[in-house]
């Protein structure tokens, strides 16, 4: 079965405490990508990758980091992490036959204190 | 920045009657898809029409797409409590955009309730 799997779905963490949010997708595509979502504001790309060691930008990146050394998996890190980025972030993969089609993880709800 | 925008916001129907939801963007596009999310959960594809098409069906969903207007709607027909989530129109970044096919933006989502 298709999947997308991130860990953890449920963290509480303080304020600078380093965490790191893995993604990892067993479908071989290329494309992987970060999102948020705040109520109000829908869903804003953190982070995307084109394909192993290819990583860009979206549209809210500061804070986050991201790595790509395979093909499945696409962790997102947060360095320094502060109340701002309490939010639900979800990892989505697309490529093969649906192309242009995102296929989302279960998400992961970020407490920051 | 926010490509799509749905409307309404929230919209609330008993159940068996049809639903509508509508999406405006801005800028031109290669397809706009719209996707379901279940409360808290993972956003599921519902439905893809690509700029040439002006009408999509599958099962009880039909899509329309006005690229003069940069609209589109979503009809549920005979809604059912299942149906009770929030519904997101995302957009691509279109034949003139540096991405292309590559970024889809989502808009804020309408949430939709049934009730039994």
């Amino acid at each position: 079965e298709a999947q997308v799997t991130q860990n953890p779905r449920y963290l509480i963490t303080v304020t600078g405490k380093k965490l790191t949010v893995t993604c990892s997708q067993n479908m071989n595509h290329e494309y992987m990508s970060w999102y948020r979502q705040d109520p109000g504001l829908g869903l804003r790309q953190i982070y995307y990758s084109m394909n192993v060691e290819v990583t860009d930008k979206g549209d809210v990146p500061e804070g986050y980091k991201v790595s790509r050394k395979e093909k499945r998996n696409f962790p997102l890190i947060l360095e320094s992490p502060s109340p701002n980025q309490t939010s639900l972030y979800f990892c989505a993969t697309k490529g093969g036959a649906g192309a242009n089609v995102l296929t989302f993880g279960a998400g992961s709800r970020l407490t920051v204190l | 920045s926010q490509q799509g925008e749905e409307d309404p916001q929230a919209l609330s129907i008993q159940e068996g009657e049809n639903a509508t939801m509508n999406c405006s963007y801005k800028t031109s596009i290669n397809n706009l898809q719209w996707y379901r999310q279940n409360s808290g959960r993972g956003l599921v594809h519902l439905i893809l029409i690509r700029s040439n098409e002006r009408e999509k069906h599958s099962g009880r969903l039909r899509v329309t797409l006005d690229t003069s207007k940069k609209s589109s709607s979503l009809l549920i027909t005979a809604s059912r409590a299942a149906d009770t989530a929030s519904y997101f129109c995302a957009t691509d970044g279109g034949p003139e955009s540096n991405f292309g096919n590559e970024k889809l933006t989502f808009g804020t989502g309408t949430r939709l309730t049934i009730i039994p």
